[in-house]
């Protein structure tokens, strides 16, 4: 069965400072891998995905993630976080033949000015 | 641009109410999620569709029914609403092999 592991619920970063969100997932095959972010009171919207190749992705609002298989882990990185970067962070896994997509539990991020 | 619309973006209902949430998109997509989200919980599955009347059950359906008549539209049931409903419903759609798309959630208070 596939499975994402956020072990960080909750992480307060200054504004200006970089950021990594731990994202460790368990799959039989190649996955597909996503980051989605929540805006209080909002759906979920696409940051990035990872799906072959490079294993370094950009995404929007200056996010990158990078696919580790040795680790199973597809941390999301920024240099540098604005205060409009808070919100609730998920990480996702799926696969390229099948349906089905798996949420870990999330971490949400504060940003100190 | 792509587009997930749910139906309401607020709902209380009573206890034992049978209660409908609604759920369109315009992209065409083959596969539709309802996920039930809480705090601390993260999102989980209630149930997917990956074809008009078909479904598959979730980690979670206990309490849940869905329906599928057609592609671009999928609905959640609570056949008999309770507290621990209490919750925010988000709806998605996906290609197979691609990216999943959001509504922008109903959150449903059951009194």
């Amino acid at each position: 069965a596939q499975s994402v592991t956020q072990p960080d619920i909750h992480i307060t970063v200054s504004e200006g400072a970089s950021l990594e969100l731990r994202c460790n997932y368990s799959y039989g095959a190649t996955p597909y891998l996503f980051w989605y972010v929540q805006s209080p009171g909002q759906g979920l919207q696409l940051l990035l995905k990872y799906f072959s190749g490079d294993t370094l992705v950009q995404g929007i609002k200056g996010f990158e993630a990078e696919f580790k298989r040795s680790q199973s882990s597809f941390n999301l990185r920024k240099p540098s976080v604005h205060w409009s970067d808070a919100a609730e962070y998920f990480c996702a896994v799926g696969a390229g033949t099948a349906s089905k997509l798996t949420f870990g539990t999330g971490t949400r991020l504060q940003v100190t000015l | 641009d792509v587009k997930v619309t749910q139906s309401s973006r607020y709902l209380v209902k009573r206890t034992g109410e049978k209660v409908f949430l609604e759920c369109v998109q315009d992209m065409d997509h083959e596969n539709m999620f309802w996920y039930r989200q809480d705090p601390g919980l993260g999102l989980r599955l209630i149930y997917f569709s990956y074809d008009v009347k078909m479904k598959e059950k979730g980690d979670i359906p206990e309490g849940y029914s869905v329906s599928r008549e057609k592609k671009e539209r999928f609905s959640l049931i609570l056949e008999s609403a309770s507290t621990n409903q209490t919750s925010m419903y988000l709806c998605a759609s996906r290609s197979t092999g691609a990216e999943a798309f959001f509504g922008q959630g109903t959150r449903l208070t059951v009194v």
